[in-house]
């Protein structure tokens, strides 16, 4: 099973970007389909998107065209860009690996979170 | 989008007890159920997907059931380690969904 460990800034203002990026080790990254979900302090889980194997992302609408999730299979890495940050925003980020069989599909791969607290 | 909502949303039980939490969709989502653990300041923790499979690593004394809307999680006998945060999540469609959480604590 693969590990995952992510990175990027924790603080950022009203406006900015928010810009996350997520590294795989130990495992078969290509057979992932690698996600971004996020929980904001004290409540529960939102899906933001994932990239698939053949590259082609999908994104929850609640998000609008805010959001850009990317990967480079050289380096066993995916990235998640969000622009225009609202206090809405305010989270702790995972990324997640998820897998399918013939019928189920799971997320059985977090990483460890990054909190990202957007603040004037 | 698909709404998942659960219940209890908290429950207070003892080490041994056997509890049960319910999660329902908004429309049939077949078997494609996950449930999650998450203890605080951790990232949840796949216990069971496809509503009935067990995850590899995960105990017996776990079991998911349901099709369709309704679904359940049942610890048949309480451990210390298994209290947390229980959500369920469905895979039928995206935008992926997750319950709102059943917070399971010690009586």
């Amino acid at each position: 099973q693969v590990q995952l460990q992510q990175w990027g800034a924790g603080l950022l203002k009203p406006s900015e970007t928010l810009s996350l990026t997520c590294a795989a080790f130990g495992g078969s990254f290509s057979s992932y389909y690698l996600n971004w979900i996020r929980q904001p302090p004290g409540k529960g889980l939102e899906w933001i998107g994932e990239i698939n194997h053949s590259g082609r992302p999908t994104y929850n609408p609640s998000l609008g065209s805010r959001v850009t999730i990317s990967k480079d299979t050289s380096k066993n890495q995916f990235s998640l860009k969000i622009a225009s940050v609202t206090a809405a925003d305010t989270a702790v980020y995972y990324c997640v690996g998820g897998r399918s069989d013939s019928n189920w599909y799971w997320f059985d791969a977090w990483g460890q979170g990054t909190l990202v607290t957007v603040s004037s | 989008d698909i709404q998942m909502t659960q219940s209890p949303s908290s429950l207070s039980a003892s080490v041994g007890d056997r509890i049960t939490i319910t999660c329902r969709a908004s429309q049939s989502i077949s078997s494609y159920l996950n449930w999650y653990q998450q203890k605080p300041g951790k990232a949840p923790n796949l216990l069971i997907y496809g509503a009935s499979r067990l995850q590899t690593g995960v105990p017996s004394t776990f079991s998911g059931g349901g099709s369709g809307t309704d679904f359940t999680l049942t610890i048949s006998s309480l451990q210390p380690e298994d209290f947390a945060t229980y959500y369920c999540q469905q895979s039928y469609n995206s935008p992926y969904t997750f319950g709102p959480g059943t917070k399971v604590e010690i009586k």
